[in-house]
């Protein structure tokens, strides 16, 4: 079984652009949800996905935005990017919706704005 | 926020010692995981807890879970050069819907 992609891995952008990073979850996970890791800040949640539907939201600006489609890939966007974005975008993905189990995550995409 | 705090922040010792991560949170859980995650890298789950367990082993691993403390420790024995990562424990808590608050990390660094 394939294990959680995302793309790219590694991205440069400049203050002001936008930016969307893709998630392919492991076959038959339905639940997606994104963290954003920094040295400062550490690993902090974003949002959840499950069934197309956020069904969780982190403390982040609506700079921050997601989606997640039928086949339950995810994407999130983030706009007018500032320096303190620079991070690690991970996806993790899980079989269902219940708040047990682990989460399987992906290598992540590093993000660097200049 | 981070929900869990982790003790010691880095750690360093010789192969074949015995590694112990400790891990404090705020609020109830429905259970303690523990991660780690090599430079990086995307994080591996290691073991999960349950909060009405008090120990787990796997492997060269061991968790024990104190609910009336709020605190979790992860021992690693006869540690490896491998073993050497960042581990996180993270926390499923009873009112945060589907999302886990993760600690501030442990960086392990064991030397061949």
């Amino acid at each position: 079984k394939a294990g959680v992609t995302q793309t790219p891995r590694y991205l440069i952008k400049t203050r002001g652009q936008q930016v969307t990073l893709s998630c392919s979850p492991i076959s038959g996970h339905r639940s997606v949800s994104w963290y954003q890791q920094t040295p400062g800040q550490g690993l902090q949640f974003l949002f959840e996905y499950f069934s197309e539907t956020q069904r969780n939201k982190g403390n982040f600006p609506g700079r921050f935005s997601g989606r997640q489609f039928s086949n339950s890939r995810s994407e999130m966007n983030v706009s007018t990017l500032e320096l303190g974005d620079s991070a690690l975008y991970l996806c993790a993905s899980r079989q269902q919706g219940g708040n047990t189990g682990e989460l399987f995550f992906g290598e992540g995409s590093r993000l660097t704005v200049l | 926020s981070q929900q869990g705090e982790e003790d010691p922040q880095a750690l360093s010792i010789q192969e074949g010692e015995n590694a112990t991560m400790n891990c404090s949170y705020k609020t109830s859980i429905n259970n303690l995981q523990w991660y780690r995650q090599n430079s990086g890298r995307g994080l591996v789950h290691l073991i999960l807890i349950r909060s009405n367990e008090r120990e787990k082993h796997s492997g060269r691993l061991r968790v024990t879970l104190d609910t009336s403390k709020k605190s979790s420790s992860l021992l690693i024995t006869a540690s490896r050069a491998a073993d050497t990562a960042s581990y996180f424990c993270a926390t499923d808590n009873n009112n945060a819907g589907n999302m886990l608050t993760f600690g501030g990390g442990t960086r392990l660094m064991v030397k061949p």
